[in-house]
């Protein structure tokens, strides 16, 4: 079956702008992270859904990131007045809450550079 | 907090030689234990996990032992293959109801032939 999708692959902004980040899930995973990747450093949590609800956001930086999944599978991470500290590699998990619920599954990323 | 120290990269190694790549962490409560390993231009993919103590999780030859006493999870190969060359995390998960997992920096793991 098809596995995590994030879109886009890569996404080049301007310092001060906004960007949307898509990631699709695992069809009927009901759990969904996000981490961020920086250069030469291991994935470090940003937000945790359960359904529609967040229901973990305590790794979000700061008020300028913000994610959603309103119908409780796609999900977005917006990120305002970008900065160039925020050029990283953004990761999505999907994972079950049936059977072996301790594995989650990683997309490939997008690939975010704030010039 | 959670937290995660594995061994500073790069590591090369020839073909068929051992490897070992030393992982451990600090947790509350009793965590789960993961190597992710990432290949070039891939994403992560889970490699071996352990639930609870003294556990052993194993996978395409990669082996790794849920030590308690010693809050290790130190991932070991036999005998590496080029193909091996990636980058390898160790990572935890202290449960409560949300799994979110808890990384190391990763390990730069090239096997020459």
């Amino acid at each position: 079956g098809a596995g995590v999708s994030q879109t886009p692959s890569n996404k080049v902004t301007e310092k001060g702008k906004y960007v949307e980040l898509r990631c699709d899930p695992i069809s009927g995973h009901t759990a969904l992270y996000w981490y961020r990747q920086s250069l030469g450093q291991g994935p470090e949590f940003l937000i945790y859904f359960q359904g529609t609800g967040a229901a973990d956001d305590s790794g979000l930086p700061n008020d300028r990131f913000f994610a959603v999944r309103p119908e409780g599978s796609v999900s977005t991470l917006k990120i305002q007045r970008t900065e160039r500290g925020d050029s990283a590699v953004y990761l999505c998990a999907s994972r079950s809450l049936a059977g072996d619920h301790n594995e989650q599954f990683f997309g490939p990323g997008t690939r975010l550079t704030v010039l | 907090g959670d937290s995660v120290t594995q061994m500073e990269g790069p590591v090369t190694l020839s073909e068929e030689a051992f490897l070992t790549i030393n992982c451990t962490y600090t947790a509350t409560g009793y965590p789960s234990l993961f190597w992710y390993v990432q290949y070039p231009g891939e994403g992560l993919q889970l490699l071996l996990k352990a639930t609870k103590a003294d556990d052993k999780g194993s996978n395409k030859g990669f082996e790794a032992t849920y030590r308690k006493e010693t809050t290790s999870f130190h991932l070991e190969k036999g005998s590496v293959q080029v193909s091996d060359s990636a980058v390898y995390f160790c990572a935890l998960t202290s449960g409560g109801s949300n799994y979110k997992l808890t990384f190391g920096k990763g390990t730069l793991l090239t096997v020459n032939p």
